[in-house]
């Protein structure tokens, strides 16, 4: 069965450290993956997708996440956090057609002033 | 602009009453349509998905049930909740064919007590 792994269930960090989060799926035929952050009292949103192409994906507010087939990997990251990315981070695969998806556990991310 | 609503934000129900939640998509036809629960702790689970009126398909067996009466309304139901029930349930939507993202509501919080 496929499935997402997350490596890290919480992380803190001052303002301005290097964020990495690590993700790791297992293989599903067709590769389409995804970061999805939830910020405090809001809604599931996008970060960045790949579905193909060139493996290092630029999502929104500064964050990239590279894809790395050979270690069936797509980890995120920041160079430097601001407080406002305080929120849950999750990894997502789409598995067995019509884009479910299954997800990682997430990270809660802390980031101190 | 597409846009999904999801309610209620937060519900408090006994062991044994029914449940109804109900989402809606506004701004596209035909989409699919997808109910993910996270238990305290794990991930995403997709529940149900449904590529049009009336066709649902299960992921988990389970105590819930979805339909979906018209084009853009997918509904969650229970006869008799179960403690185990307890959780945050998201709605969420996707165009149908390959390389798309999915979208989500605000989601509910379930307590079942």
């Amino acid at each position: 069965a496929q499935s997402v792994s997350q490596h890290n269930h919480h992380v803190i960090l001052s303002e301005a450290a290097s964020l990495e989060l690590g993700c790791n799926y297992s293989y599903g035929g067709t590769v389409n993956l995804f970061w999805y952050v939830q910020y405090p009292g809001q809604h599931l949103q996008l970060l960045l997708k790949y579905f193909s192409g060139d493996p290092l994906v630029k999502g929104i507010k500064g964050f990239e996440a590279e894809f790395i087939k050979s270690k069936f990997s797509f980890n995120l990251r920041k160079p430097s956090v601001q407080w406002s990315d305080t929120a849950e981070y999750f990894c997502a695969s789409v598995y067995g057609g019509y884009n479910k998806l299954i997800f990682g556990a997430g990270t809660r991310l802390a980031v101190h002033p | 602009s597409q846009t999904i609503h999801q309610w209620p934000a937060t519900l408090v129900q006994p062991v044994g009453s029914p449940l109804s939640l109900e989402c809606t998509v506004e701004g596209t036809s035909n989409p699919n349509l997808y109910w993910y629960r996270q238990a305290a702790g794990r991930g995403l689970q997709l529940l149900f998905y449904s590529v049009g009126i009336g066709q649902i398909s299960s992921e988990v067996p389970q105590n819930l049930s979805a339909s979906r009466p018209q084009d853009r309304q997918f509904i969650l139901s229970s006869k008799k909740l179960l403690l185990s029930d307890s959780g945050f349930y998201l709605c969420a939507w996707s165009l149908g064919g390959l390389n798309t993202e999915a979208f989500f509501g605000q989601g509910t919080r379930l307590t079942v007590v």
